[in-house]
């Protein structure tokens, strides 16, 4: 079956201009996470949807990043005026809310994006 | 605050040679915990998780872990390692906060295989 998808693969950006990415989770699953991985880096939370409502913004760095989810479905997180430090591959996962701490995040493969 | 800290930046073994990734963790409540596994170009893949019962879980592609709450640690061992296992590997702990189930990952370790 279909796992989580996300596009641009790649996208390089002009320092600050807007950028958009954009994420397809699995069809059923209710949660849908957005984590950023930067070079040398683990991989940190930034949102957190539960349908389309985000109870849990913790991990966004500034009020430049936001992010939405229609219904269950589409999710697009949005830079706006980009700055360097925003280089860094972008990763979406979702899962099942249910489980609950032991449900299983599905990662796509992320959108690398490099801000010149 | 959790934390997870994985000690090895990047590690090279001989194809066929054992191998253990190590794992720290400082979480205040019962650790539920993962290993992932990313290899260049693709997403991250689940290798095996913990949550509670046997502290020795199996996990896919010939991997297991052990948890040891006395030293807080969650190492991964494979007893022969192919080349196909070079990768990055993830330690991560689940924790609650705000609503959510969020992944606390640690900086991952580099695996090289020499063949």
């Amino acid at each position: 079956g279909a796992g989580v998808s996300q596009s641009p693969s790649n996208k390089v950006t002009e320092k600050g201009k807007d950028v958009e990415l954009r994420c397809d989770p699995i069809s059923g699953h209710t949660a849908l996470y957005w984590y950023r991985q930067r070079l040398g880096q683990g991989l940190e939370f930034l949102i957190y949807f539960q349908g389309n409502s985000a109870p849990d913004k913790s991990g966004l760095p500034s009020d430049r990043f936001s992010a939405e989810r229609t219904g269950e479905s589409v999710s697009t997180l949005t830079i706006q005026r980009t700055q360097q430090e925003d280089s860094a591959v972008y990763l979406c996962a979702s899962s099942f809310w249910g489980s609950g701490l032991a449900a299983r995040q599905y990662f796509g493969p992320g959108t690398r994006l490099t801000v010149l | 605050a959790q934390s997870v800290t994985q000690p090895d930046i990047h590690i090279t073994v001989s194809e066929g040679a054992s191998l253990e990734l190590r794992c720290n963790y400082s979480y205040g409540a019962t650790p539920y915990l993962f290993w992932y596994v990313q290899s260049p170009g693709q997403g991250l893949q689940l290798l095996l998780k913990y949550f509670s019962g046997d502290t020795l879980v199996q996990g896919i592609k010939g991997f297991e872990a052990e948890f040891k709450r006395s030293q807080s640690s969650f190492n991964l061992r494979k007893p022969s390692v192919h080349w196909s296992d070079a990768a990055e590997y993830f330690c991560a702990v689940a924790v609650s906060g705000a609503g959510s189930y969020q992944l606390t990952f640690g900086k991952g370790t580099k695996l090289s295989v020499i063949p």
